[in-house]
């Protein structure tokens, strides 16, 4: 079956621009997460959504940041004004289901490169 | 807070040697703990885990055992293949109102020659 799919793979744009990411999770997952990998901060936690709601927001570095879920499915992560610091690969990933459950494994998709000129 | 913590990299080695590459980490209540491979060019893949103390998770060769007393999810694996060549990261779950989020190690770079 299909996995997780993000686009664009691939995004460069000046600084100051607003970006829009794009995941797409696995059918029927219904934890939804956004993490962000940096040469600098590693693997870190952006925010989590379980169906279209966001219990946890905590990862999302400043008020540039946002994101929301439609239709228990498709996420948009989108990023104001960006700045250079912002450049990163950012991973989507997806599970069966978050809420009080440790052991459910997440599948990350490709993760989108962005770049920030 | 969460935190988990991996041996410095890179590591080298040569084919058929034995690979161990340390994990330990904090956290309070039980957390689930895996390990994720990155292969070149790929995404981050689920290689093993292990729900609760002295679980071995196992795939693909390699195993590590959920150790409460050390706080600790060594990677170990008998003999490296070329193909083995990637970037591994530990990660923990802490579950409850963490909502299943992973707090990864750093990353461990592992080359093996032929």
């Amino acid at each position: 079956g299909a996995g997780v799919s993000q686009s664009p793979s691939n995004k460069v744009t000046e600084k100051g621009k607003d970006v829009e990411l794009r995941c797409d999770p696995i059918s029927g997952h219904t934890a939804l997460y956004w993490y962000r990998q940096s040469l600098g901060q590693g693997l870190e936690f952006l925010i989590y959504f379980q169906g279209n709601s966001a219990p946890d927001k905590s990862g999302l570095p400043s008020d540039r940041f946002s994101a929301e879920r439609t239709g228990g499915s498709v996420s948009t992560l989108t990023i104001q004004r960006t700045q250079q610091e912002d450049s990163a690969v950012y991973l989507c990933a997806s599970s069966l289901t978050g809420w009080g459950y440790s052991n459910q494994p997440q599948h990350f998709g490709d993760g989108t490169r962005l770049s920030i000129l | 807070g969460d935190s988990v913590t991996q041996m410095e990299g890179p590591v080298t080695l040569s084919e058929e040697a034995f690979l161990t590459i340390n994990c330990t980490y904090t956290a309070t209540g039980y957390p689930s703990l895996f390990w994720y491979v990155q292969y070149p060019g790929e995404g981050l893949q689920l290689l093993l885990k292990a729900t609760k103390a002295d679980d071995k998770g196992s795939n693909k060769g390699f195993e590590a055992t959920y150790r409460k007393e050390t706080t600790s999810f060594h990677l170990e694996k008998g003999s490296v293949q070329v193909s083995d060549s990637a970037v591994y990261f530990c990660a923990l779950s802490a579950g409850g109102t963490s909502y299943g989020k992973l707090t990864f190690g750093q990353g461990t770079i592992l080359t093996v020659h032929p």
